[in-house]
């Protein structure tokens, strides 16, 4: 039973806008949450993390949303570059264990 | 700096071959991962080192499969008895410490079992 869910697949952007990557979670003892970015054949990279304790988190272009209620992330990419088109996953933190979601491809076109 | 590397990065194995698959974590990083990726899927927990102690192997799906770290640095996830559903990308994170901070990924191991 999937706790980490990334329901949309793919995601296709126009370059200049903004891309918003969702994330739903089951579980509500999570409390630390990460976004990575991955490219064919190389490792996930770290983007973005938010604690519980806060609902939003920017750094440069990315900025995280969390509302705990709904039990719901965002990335939002704002402007999106054709370099950021890769698959994204987020990640909620379990004890140290990671719990990833199943990724979205984003596809940023010029 | 030097960020967490992994060897080797291709492995194809006849099914029932051993395997060892290496991860050099970042220097000074107490806390390793490893994790299992499958095509199209987001990377599984598989163990967890705390220094050179393993807290958690929850992840590990058989007793074919076995993580050691002895001396705190230098990882290796050993799979014995290769079969056709081990065929995956075997992915190695460091961190600084073990929770709520990130985690840092190699470029991972794919591993072919024919």
């Amino acid at each position: 039973d999937q706790q980490v869910k990334q329901n949309s697949p793919s995601l296709s952007v126009q370059e200049g806008r903004i891309s918003i990557l969702n994330c739903d979670y089951t579980n509500s003892m999570f409390d630390y949450f990460l976004w990575y970015k991955k490219y064919p054949a190389e490792g996930p990279t770290f983007l973005i993390s938010i604690s519980s304790i806060k609902d939003k988190n920017e750094d440069g272009r990315f900025t995280v949303f969390l509302n705990k209620s709904a039990k719901h992330l965002s990335l939002h990419i704002v402007p999106s570059q054709p370099g950021d088109s890769a698959v994204y996953f987020c990640a909620a933190d379990q004890g140290g264990k990671l719990i990833f979601g199943q990724g979205t491809e984003l596809s940023v076109k010029p | 700096g030097a960020g967490v590397s992994q060897s080797p990065r291709y492995k194809v194995a006849k099914r029932g071959q051993d395997v060892a698959l290496r991860c050099d974590p970042i220097s000074g990083h107490v806390s390793l991962f490893w994790y299992q990726q499958a095509l199209g899927q987001g990377p599984e927990f598989l163990t967890y080192f705390q220094n050179e102690a393993q807290l958690d192997k929850s992840g590990l799906p058989s007793d074919r499969f076995f993580a050691e770290r002895p001396e705190g640095s230098v990882s290796t996830l050993k799979i014995q008895r290769t079969q056709q559903e081990d065929s995956a990308v075997y992915l190695c994170a460091s961190s600084l410490q073990g929770q709520n901070y990130e985690q840092y990924f190699g470029p991972g191991t794919r591993l072919t079992v024919t």
